[in-house]
């Protein structure tokens, strides 16, 4: 059965230093979408892309953040300089359907990232 | 800001009971998901309802979307401990946000 993956699955770093977590996309599917999850709380919705853009983003996809899909099957989420409360699980999901025609999300194990 | 408020956060019942989780809002949702989420892993998909007033039902779980698409909720008949769990429900209002409520945390005893 088709997956999303994701890796690394767990990342340390310093306060201030860059991260980039992958994606690989189930291979038919249009949309992506990065969500994270702070430990204890809701998953939160930080970006959506289509078409090789950004369809939307929540208040917390701020400048420190970027999404790009460097070739056709992979999909990163960029933190240029991390600070403690970047510290969460990062889910990445597609759809093959966008989520007005009940695009069903798919989510990939997530990378937990600890900000030290 | 668009919310999903689930009740009850926590439940904790024997084996072979049945139980009903709720999620509501006041917002109008075009289509309403159910995910199970175990630990240190990403939700997993259950259902999807779209129309208001929605029936479905999968195995021994029954969801249903309120009439004016705001509300929905998840009854499991004879839980069992393999039910054990968080069960998040999801929702979008038109765009390309999908959000999430907080989640009910299921516990079936042996």
């Amino acid at each position: 059965e088709p997956e999303v993956t994701q890796t690394p699955s767990h990342q340390v770093t310093q306060m201030g230093q860059e991260v980039i977590l992958r994606c690989v996309p189930i291979s038919n599917h249009l949309y992506f979408y990065w969500y994270r999850q702070i430990l204890g709380q809701k998953v939160e919705f930080l970006v959506s892309f289509y078409n090789n853009e950004i369809s939307e983003k929540s208040e917390i996809f701020d400048d420190q953040f970027s999404v790009e899909r460097p070739d056709g099957s992979n999909f990163t989420l960029k933190i240029r300089s991390t600070k403690l409360e970047d510290s969460a699980m990062y889910f990445c999901a597609s759809s093959e359907l966008g989520p007005t025609n009940t695009g069903e999300l798919f989510f990939g194990e997530g990378s937990r990232l600890t900000v030290l | 800001t668009q919310l999903l408020e689930q009740s009850p956060q926590f439940l904790s019942i024997q084996e072979g009971e049945n139980l009903t989780v709720y999620c509501n809002s006041s917002s109008v949702f075009s289509s309403l998901q159910w995910y199970r989420q175990e630990p240190g892993e990403g939700p997993v998909l259950l259902v999807t309802v779209v129309t208001g007033g929605e029936v479905k039902k999968l195995k021994r779980l029954t969801f249903q979307f309120g009439d004016a698409r705001k509300d929905s909720s998840l009854h499991i008949t004879a839980a069992q401990p393999g039910d054990t769990g968080l069960y998040l429900c999801a929702g979008n209002t038109g765009g390309f946000k999908t959000i999430f409520g907080a989640g009910t945390r299921l516990f079936v005893k042996a």
